[in-house]
């Protein structure tokens, strides 16, 4: 199985400021990897497909990079509404795999 | 605007099959370019994927979970359906169903709780 591991586990940060989290596979998954932020109660919400392409009505502030085993997902400009947990997931192979997640807070 | 809906019973009995439906609307389940996905999650913990079906009916499991899980699909009622066995309290989670299309999870339910408890 292809491990995805995310970092940091969970994170804190103020309104306007730019945070990063990383996902780093455990082998080569080209840029089968997508991001998805999830809130309390509710399912995923796919924001980053294909490890940079942006899904359709996902604000800009989101965007997505890297391939082969590290990707990073960056949340510039941070709004009130960001306040989630993200996760990755890599579709390279069999079994589909999700991060662990990150918590991000709101200061 | 694609929907899908789990339904099913909300408690299960150890030793158990859990049996989970999803409903899927505005879009045809024999559409050949997807796979129909079911994903779950524990209280307070991440997202693990159970395994899928394509139109075509073949399947692809989650290894920790193979010997005990079943997916097929209902194309006449547009649906396809989760058959967990032998279940424990470790299977209490939170059950999504999903689509799965260009290799990424587009379209999700909302989720149905299954506790399983005696």
């Amino acid at each position: 199985d292809i491990q995805v591991t995310q970092s940091p586990s969970s994170l804190s940060a103020s309104i306007g400021d730019r945070v990063s989290i990383t996902c780093r596979a455990s082998q080569n998954i080209s840029t089968y990897l997508n991001w998805y932020q999830q809130k309390p109660g509710k399912a995923p919400n796919l924001l980053i497909f294909a490890a940079s392409s942006s899904q359709s009505g996902v604000p800009s502030r989101f965007t997505g990079g890297g391939s082969g085993t590290d990707f990073t997902l960056t949340v510039s400009d941070l709004q009130p509404e960001d306040r989630a947990t993200y996760y990755c997931q890599q579709s390279f192979t069999s079994p589909i795999t999700f991060g662990q997640g990150t918590r991000l807070e709101i200061k | 605007q694609v929907q899908l809906q789990e339904s099913g019973p909300g408690l299960v009995k150890p030793s158990q099959t859990l049996s989970l439906t999803c409903s899927v609307s505005s879009d045809s389940i024999n559409n050949g370019s997807y796979y129909w996905n079911w994903i779950r999650q524990p209280a307070g913990k991440g997202l693990e994927w159970i395994g899928r079906i394509s139109t075509s009916g073949s399947t692809n499991y989650n290894p920790s979970l193979k010997s005990r899980v079943t997916i097929s699909v209902d194309t006449s009622k547009n649906q396809f359906s989760l058959r967990l066995i032998s279940v424990t309290a470790a299977d209490t989670a939170l059950y999504f169903c999903a689509r799965h299309k260009s290799a990424r999870f587009d379209y999700w339910g909302q989720g149905s709780l299954v506790t399983v408890s005696s």
